[in-house]
């Protein structure tokens, strides 16, 4: 089974602390994502990376950054966190060409206080 | 106007019912997803389709590329279907989804 997995499932940080978040996938997919879900918003994408060293920005790419150094590794960077970064992190990933099925991780909930 | 709308966003359905939730897209796209995330659960991926129709148990989606629309069904539901059902398009020259804004569905013994 493809394992996708968060680094930590609760954070909480103060505002203007950098936050990592890390997610590790096991089955050498190309594709990796990260979202955030608000409600009413649904999920939205703040970054991709098709393959190492690659990435895209999504929908909302502000304030954050992210980074691929290996293929199973996609990490999403909060410079400076702020309170309306609060929110649920999803990391994703997917094999192929394009995005093929999804996996995603069991999600990071951060509060920013 | 989000590109991928979806309906109803809520929906109450006694176990048993067979249940339908409509994804309709505005772009062309090159498949689309199928998610299911339960309270407080992980999200998980039930379908990828680009043609035709795809069955697993008791869920069936379809999809309409010419009337840029898919259906999700489930048939005898249960209240463990209960669960946020949201769907997603991918574009036909990009790796970007764009997501509905998910179908909240409530299943009652």
């Amino acid at each position: 089974d493809v394992k996708v997995t968060q680094s930590s499932r609760y954070l909480v940080k103060r505002t203007g602390e950098k936050v990592f978040l890390e997610c590790v996938q096991d089955m050498d997919h190309e594709n990796m994502f990260w979202y955030r879900q608000d409600p009413g918003l649904g999920l939205r994408l703040i970054y991709f990376s098709y393959d190492v060293k690659m990435k895209e920005k999504g929908d909302i790419p502000e304030g954050y950054s992210v980074s691929r150094e290996k293929k199973e590794r996609f990490s999403l960077i909060l410079e400076s966190a702020s309170t309306n970064q609060t929110s649920m992190y999803l990391c994703a990933s997917s094999l192929g060409y394009k995005a093929g099925e999804l996996f995603f991780g069991e999600g990071s909930r951060l509060t920013v206080l | 106007k989000n590109e991928v709308e979806q309906s109803p966003q809520n929906l109450t359905a006694q176990e048993g019912e067979f249940i339908t939730i409509n994804c309709s897209y505005s772009v062309g796209i090159s498949a689309l997803h199928w998610l299911q995330q339960h309270p407080g659960g992980g999200i998980v991926s039930l379908f990828m389709l680009s043609s035709g129709k795809k069955k697993h148990g008791r869920l069936i989606a379809t999809i309409n590329i010419q009337e840029k629309h898919s259906s999700l069904h489930i048939t005898a539901s249960h209240p463990r279907d209960s669960a946020v059902y949201t769907c997603a398009a991918l574009g036909g020259s990009n790796y970007k989804l764009t997501f509905g804004k998910g179908t909240l569905l409530t299943v009652n013994p």
